[in-house]
């Protein structure tokens, strides 16, 4: 499977500040997607990182508070915009390697907002 | 250690048994189950998947079970180990086309030594 690396692995921001997630795979991909988890809960997608395009959003999830990009097949970044603590949560990046294979996770950006 | 799993089901066996950890899967169209590991601090774990033409896989100690008619997904872990302690969630394909996934609420799988 693909080696994905995400930075920064944790952080602790202030209120009203934004960050920049980033995720890097070994290899090319089709698929990268972006999940939340919140403390105790499960997975939810936030979107679909698309090359070249803009990222397709889940219900409850804009553009303008979690940008996404991604330049190439091996590299994505989310944007968490102007944070507040309800944001407090694991940021996840996945990627499929193509039709029919399982996605594999990166061990996620743990994201705590003052 | 990380907050994931504080509010799970919670499986505790004893180290040596069989685990079965449970889904219920609300698609009846689904055609696609994966299960997933997380440890403490780290993402999700590919485990195993199972397409829809199949009742059973087998891996290297665990078994998955698809019962279609009732919609369950079961995860066998043979002679449970303590590094088999982590949260368990069991995905299937999310009900719009595309290749998201739908995870369940996870099951946290404690194993005494």
């Amino acid at each position: 499977s693909a080696v994905i690396s995400q930075k920064p692995s944790r952080d602790i921001c202030q209120r009203g500040t934004s960050l920049t997630i980033q995720c890097q795979v070994d290899s090319q991909v089709t698929m990268m997607f972006w999940y939340r988890q919140q403390p105790g809960q499960s997975l939810t997608l936030i979107a679909t990182a698309n090359q070249g395009s803009e990222a397709t959003y889940e219900s409850g999830f804009v553009i303008d508070k979690f940008p996404i990009s991604r330049p190439n097949l091996t590299f994505s970044t989310l944007t968490v915009s102007n944070m507040s603590p309800e944001d407090s949560s694991i940021y996840l990046c996945s990627v499929e390697k193509g039709e029919g294979e399982p996605q594999h996770f990166g061990d996620g950006t743990r994201l705590s907002i003052l | 250690g990380e907050s994931v799993g504080l509010h799970l089901p919670t499986l505790s066996v004893q180290e040596g048994d069989n685990s079965i950890i449970n889904c219920a899967y609300s698609n009846s169209a689904s055609d696609y189950f994966i299960w997933y590991k997380q440890e403490s601090g780290k993402g999700p774990q590919f485990i195993i998947d199972i397409r829809s033409n199949m009742d059973k896989r087998q891996g290297q100690r665990v078994t998955v079970l698809l019962n279609k008619t009732v919609k369950h997904l079961s995860l066998q872990i043979a002679a449970t180990q303590p590094g088999d302690s982590a949260v368990y969630f069991c995905a299937e394909p999310g009900p719009d086309a595309g290749n998201m996934l739908t995870f369940g609420g996870g099951t946290r799988l404690m194993v005494k030594p």
